[in-house]
């Protein structure tokens, strides 16, 4: 069954480092999350892309984030100033269509990022 | 604004006895609903969802979840607990015109022989 895949499974970085994380979403999928969760705290969503573009973002969301799709199989999160805050798990997700809100993503493992 | 509230964040079972984890809604409009099991270092994985075809759903290893718009309910339940669902559960609200996930709290079960 395909999966969503994610690397490193756990990355630890100092303050104001540069942070890369990837995703390899399921091949025919055509729509790509990012989520994170802070220990103790709920999954909360942090961006949706489409097209090569943010079609959706949250307040979370700020300059120090962006996505990319650098080629075809991989979708990527940096974090250009990493702050202690933005130590939590990274999750991923990918979905097929947009036909309905009931569409299905389907989430990776996670990245655990702690910035020191 | 849409959210969901997981009402237990730790609910232990015997092996073999009937699971409920619960979870209510807020919704302006008619929410899709789901709820996702995340075992130890594994990713979130889909049990089912609501598509409002049925109320009653049934999803994987025999869990079912019932959506009660009169009580803002979508309790999660199984007849029989089994070792290997001990693990995470989050019930999940999208809908309303965006496809973000809303998620709650989760709920740890963990089931004991």
């Amino acid at each position: 069954e395909p999966e969503v895949t994610q690397t490193p499974s756990h990355q630890v970085t100092q303050m104001g480092q540069e942070v890369i994380l990837r995703c390899v979403p399921i091949s025919n999928h055509l729509y790509f999350y990012w989520y994170r969760q802070i220990l103790g705290q709920k999954v909360e969503f942090l961006v949706s892309f489409y097209n090569n573009e943010i079609s959706e973002k949250s307040e979370i969301f700020d300059d120090q984030f962006s996505v990319e799709r650098p080629d075809g199989s991989n979708f990527t999160l940096k974090i250009r100033s990493t702050k202690l805050e933005d130590s939590a798990m990274y999750f991923c997700a990918s979905s097929e269509d947009r036909i309905s809100s009931t569409d299905t993503q389907y989430f990776g493992p996670g990245t655990r990022l702690t910035v020191l | 604004a849409q959210s969901v509230t997981q009402l237990d964040s730790h609910v232990s079972v015997s092996e073999g006895t009937p699971v409920l984890l619960r979870c209510n809604y807020s919704s302006s409009y008619s929410p899709s609903l789901f709820w996702y099991v995340q075992h130890p270092n594994k990713g979130l994985q889909l049990l089912l969802k609501y598509t409002s075809a049925a109320t009653l759903v049934k999803g994987i290893n025999g869990f079912e979840a019932e959506f009660k718009k009169s009580e803002t309910s979508f309790h999660l339940t199984k007849p029989s607990a089994h070792m290997s669902d001990a693990a995470e559960y989050f019930c999940v609200v999208s809908g309303s015109g965006t496809y973000k996930y809303i998620f709650g709290t989760g709920t740890r079960l963990k089931v004991l022989a």
